[in-house]
């Protein structure tokens, strides 16, 4: 079955860098985009970008500059680096696999990031 | 960038009762592919309708969903108790976007 694991719980101080990765299994993880998506506390869904097999990545246009996504096939494992850290990125962070054509359907389990000096 | 309006913010209802959520679009022309998406506390999403009107695998069928334009509309036909929680549409096409959710609570 489809799963994607998240790597734990992250605290950072204002300036610093965080990188989630999401390990793959259950399907052939060179096939499919890979989504980002954040979830501030109390708050609804952002979407951050996405990563496609090519490797080509698609940013919101609030997050160009400081985040960086990448895949690893020989681990299938995707990452997600977000540099520049302020209290208003402390999220859960969610990886997603795509079900079909730009929608994700397969979420991993999240990874709260903590900003705070 | 394509803003979505959920409405209404939180809808009380009983079980069994026809839940009827509404997610509008600033503007109409770029979007592809419309998704709804239900999320319970401490929980990831779970994917429920794509491309406006398709059902995800597993989801029942009491869970339903139309629209075309800047209107759609997720329709609940017998509300369950495992079916209060949060849901969220998501629009491709210009850029990608979530709506703020309306929760479903129970009344």
């Amino acid at each position: 079955q489809v799963q994607l694991v998240q790597s734990g719980a992250e605290v950072k101080e204002p300036g610093a860098s965080v990188k989630v990765s999401c390990q793959a299994s259950g399907f052939n993880f060179n096939s499919y985009s890979m989504h980002w998506v954040r979830q501030a506390p109390g708050q609804g869904l952002e979407w951050m970008g996405v990563i496609n097999p090519s490797p080509h990545t698609t940013y919101a246009q609030k997050f160009q500059g400081r985040l960086t996504m990448t895949r690893d096939t020989s681990t299938s494992t995707a990452y997600m680096e977000l540099s520049s850290l302020t209290s208003e990125d402390t999220a859960v962070y969610y990886c997603a696999r795509e079900s079909y054509e730009w929608t994700p359907g397969y979420w991993g389990q999240g990874t709260l990031v903590t900003v705070s000096s | 960038e394509i803003v979505l309006t959920q409405s209404p913010g939180t809808l009380s209802l009983s079980p069994g009762e026809r839940a009827t959520l509404s997610c509008r679009a600033s503007q109409s022309l770029y979007i592809k592919y419309l998704t709804w998406y239900q999320q319970k506390p401490g929980q990831a999403p779970r994917l429920l309708i794509y491309d406006t009107s398709s059902r995800a695998t597993g989801v029942p069928d009491r869970f339903s969903a139309s629209g075309s334009g800047t209107d759609f509309t997720l329709t609940i036909s017998r509300l369950e108790p495992e079916d209060f929680a949060v849901y969220y549409c998501q629009q491709y096409g210009d850029s990608f976007t979530f709506g703020p959710g309306t929760k479903v609570d129970i009344k």
